[in-house]
């Protein structure tokens, strides 16, 4: 069974706080880590695609590192606002390319 | 909008029965997902189909199926339900093993 964790499980920050958040994965066989934002009563939607170690991406005031030779990537969001309440989900995908590992996500809470 | 449609979005049904989900992937994808998210679970990968053929298989129990069809839409059997298959199911799709999936609305099936 392989373990993708985040931590923390939940989160509760008030509107304009800057956040952080961790996805940890094995560092063996890693191809790639995907990272989603999922709205209560919707679908997960696509945030950032990661595949090199060292990479960052930048989405707005959502950002995201990545370190695959220690297993771990980090989500940041800057000014925290109410919209961002969501649940963020990462994702492993093992080398063979073929099946993706979620995680159990984050839960953002952001308060007016 | 993610391009990818699930039906029904809705199904009730009586342990012991039959329900089939079908899935339409966004245009041009080849790889259809499906995934079940049950109460206070993450998202757990079933099996994925590429082009037709299955690629990757998740914990999908044995009473449950899947199959992709030439025109690329998906359909999962799910059979002999049980209550505990009471669950969210989506479906995802993208254009190959590592780009960004992106997910349907979902099925909520809900066996009593």
């Amino acid at each position: 069974i392989l373990n993708v964790e985040q931590s923390p499980q939940s989160l509760h920050v008030q509107e304009g706080d800057s956040t952080n958040f961790t996805c940890s994965f094995p560092s063996s066989n890693f191809y790639a880590l995907h990272w989603y934002r999922w709205e209560t009563a919707k679908s997960p939607e696509a945030l950032f695609v990661m595949t090199l170690n060292g990479d960052e991406k930048k989405k707005g005031r959502i950002s995201a590192t990545l370190n695959t030779k220690e297993g771990y990537s980090y989500l940041y969001i800057k000014g925290s606002q109410p919209e961002d309440s969501a649940t963020y989900l990462c994702a492993f995908i093992i080398a063979s390319g073929n099946q993706f590992y979620f995680g159990t996500g984050t839960s953002l809470t952001v308060i007016p | 909008d993610s391009g990818v449609t699930q039906t029904p979005k809705h199904l009730i049904t009586a342990t012991g029965q039959r329900v089939t989900l079908r899935c339409s992937p966004r245009s041009g994808d080849l790889s259809v997902y499906w995934y079940q998210q049950s109460l206070d679970q993450g998202l757990q990968f079933l099996i994925q189909y590429y082009n037709g053929e299955e690629r990757a298989k998740g914990n999908i129990l044995e009473r449950f199926s899947a199959q992709q069809f030439p025109d690329l839409h998906s359909e999962l059997n799910l059979s002999s339900l049980e209550l505990g298959d009471s669950a969210l199911y989506f479906c995802a799709s993208n254009g190959g093993s590592t780009d960004t999936q992106y997910f349907g609305p979902g099925t909520r099936l809900t066996v009593l």
